[in-house]
Order: structure tokens, then C-alpha cells, then sequence
């Protein structure tokens, strides 16, 4: 059973950069054909998908966000991670991360229980 | 981007009642439309992919259809676990974008 847990700080100021890691176990960071995701929950915007990193390195982001967003996966292939530079308000949501299948259909099969960060000063 | 608008945006119905929820995408993402039901606190959670393809573990009262433009999910008979909200999803290009949601309330 794929399991997946983000953690982080809760709060950020303005202007700093937002730093998060999702834990992942019973499934493969290292292998196979599953993209890794980042997406993030608000009031204002709803579920907005923020970008994914597959095991070769390939990464692909919003491009809303593109400019501030990096995700990568650690050296030990068992966290995921997501930096969102510059944060403002508009910032604040539910983070999760979620594999997706890899392969048609594609869809989020496995996700996080969530991580809320606030951005405020 | 594909822009995904779901309607109606909540919608109260009772116990034992059929119910359709719909999906409309900005331009044709063929049957790349996934369902997701999501509960307070938690997580959302895959009910159906493909438009129409039951993941397993779900209910046969939920159900899917559309192609191109036009997706429905509906629930034949309203269990009091099935008050939550519902969000469809494209997967057709990238940036992947999620409908509005909505909300199933308790009449």
C-alpha cells in the first residue's frame, strides 16, 4: 500500500520561500512509470495541480507557477519535495502530494493527508 | 489552460435519492475526465477514471459517462456517507486542472 505524508512548516512570511517534503513509502520514487505531484487546495482557487517530477529527473509546472516552483526528489529516492519562492498571501492552501498513475488512465491514486501553510507575517 | 466548470455548485438532496452532477470542459479532452469525492479534512479521492471506469472499492451507485466536452457522474441512491464534495478533473494535457466542485448536502 502506497502511503504518502507531507510535512513542513505551518507558517511563512511573505517574500520567503515556502519548503515542503512528502514522505513516501510502499511505492517507488526510483523506478517505474508514476509522475510524482504536488497540487494545492484554497477557498479562491479550489484544487490547482502545482507540477510533478518523474524518477528520470523530467519535471513539468504549472505555468502559473513555473517562475517560483521547484520539485524534486531526494538523493535516498524516498522523499519528495516541492519550493515555492517569493510567497504571498495568495499562497495559502492545503498542500498535498499524490502520485498519479503514469499510464492511461491517468489519474491521482494516491495522495497525502494534506499540509496547511499560511502565509503571513 | 482546459477550464473545467461543474454544476450546480452544491446541491441539497435526501437518503435514497438519484442525483446527476456535471462537468463541462473548455475544449475536448475525450474521455480523459476523472471523478474525485472529497470529506472534510481529508484528502480527495479517486471514484472514477475515464469518464466512466469505477475504481475498485467504489460503490456500483456511483456511475460516470460523457466524451468531448460533457461528463456526468451520477449516484443512483444517496447513502448518508455520500454527502461530500465532488470535483472532476481533466488529465487529457498538462496543466491538469480540477472543476470547481460540488457540494452534496443533506436536505
Amino acid at each position: 500500500q502506497v502511503q504518502l505524508q507531507e510535512s513542513g512548516p505551518g507558517l511563512v512570511k511573505p517574500s520567503q520561500t515556502l519548503s515542503l517534503t512528502c514522505s513516501v513509502s510502499g511505492g517507488s520514487l526510483n523506478s517505474g512509470d508514476n509522475f510524482w505531484n504536488w497540487i494545492r487546495q484554497s477557498p479562491v482557487k479550489g484544487l490547482e495541480w502545482i507540477g510533478y517530477v518523474h524518477h528520470t529527473g523530467s519535471t513539468f509546472y504549472n505555468p502559473s507557477l513555473k517562475s517560483r516552483v521547484t520539485i524534486s526528489v531526494d538523493a535516498s529516492k524516498t522523499h519528495l519535495s516541492l519550493k515555492l519562492t517569493s510567497v504571498t498571501a495568495a499562497d495559502t492552501a492545503v498542500y498535498f502530494c499524490a502520485r498519479d498513475t503514469g499510464t492511461y488512465p491517468y489519474f491521482f491514486d494516491y495522495w497525502g493527508q494534506g499540509i496547511l501553510v499560511t502565509v503571513s507575517s | 489552460d482546459i477550464q473545467m466548470t461543474q454544476s450546480p455548485s452544491s446541491l441539497s438532496a435526501s437518503v435514497g435519492d438519484r442525483v446527476t452532477l456535471t462537468c463541462r470542459a473548455s475544449q475536448s479532452i475525450s474521455n480523459y475526465l476523472n471523478w474525485y469525492q472529497q470529506t472534510t479534512g481529508k484528502a480527495p479521492k479517486v471514484l472514477i477514471s475515464a469518464a466512466s471506469s469505477l475504481q475498485s472499492g467504489v460503490p456500483s451507485r456511483f456511475s460516470g459517462s460523457g466524451s468531448g466536452t460533457e461528463f456526468t457522474l451520477t449516484i443512483s441512491s444517496l447513502q448518508p456517507e455520500d454527502f461530500a464534495t465532488y470535483y472532476c478533473q481533466q488529465s487529457y494535457s498538462t496543466p491538469y486542472t480540477f472543476g470547481q466542485g460540488t457540494k452534496l448536502e443533506i436536505k
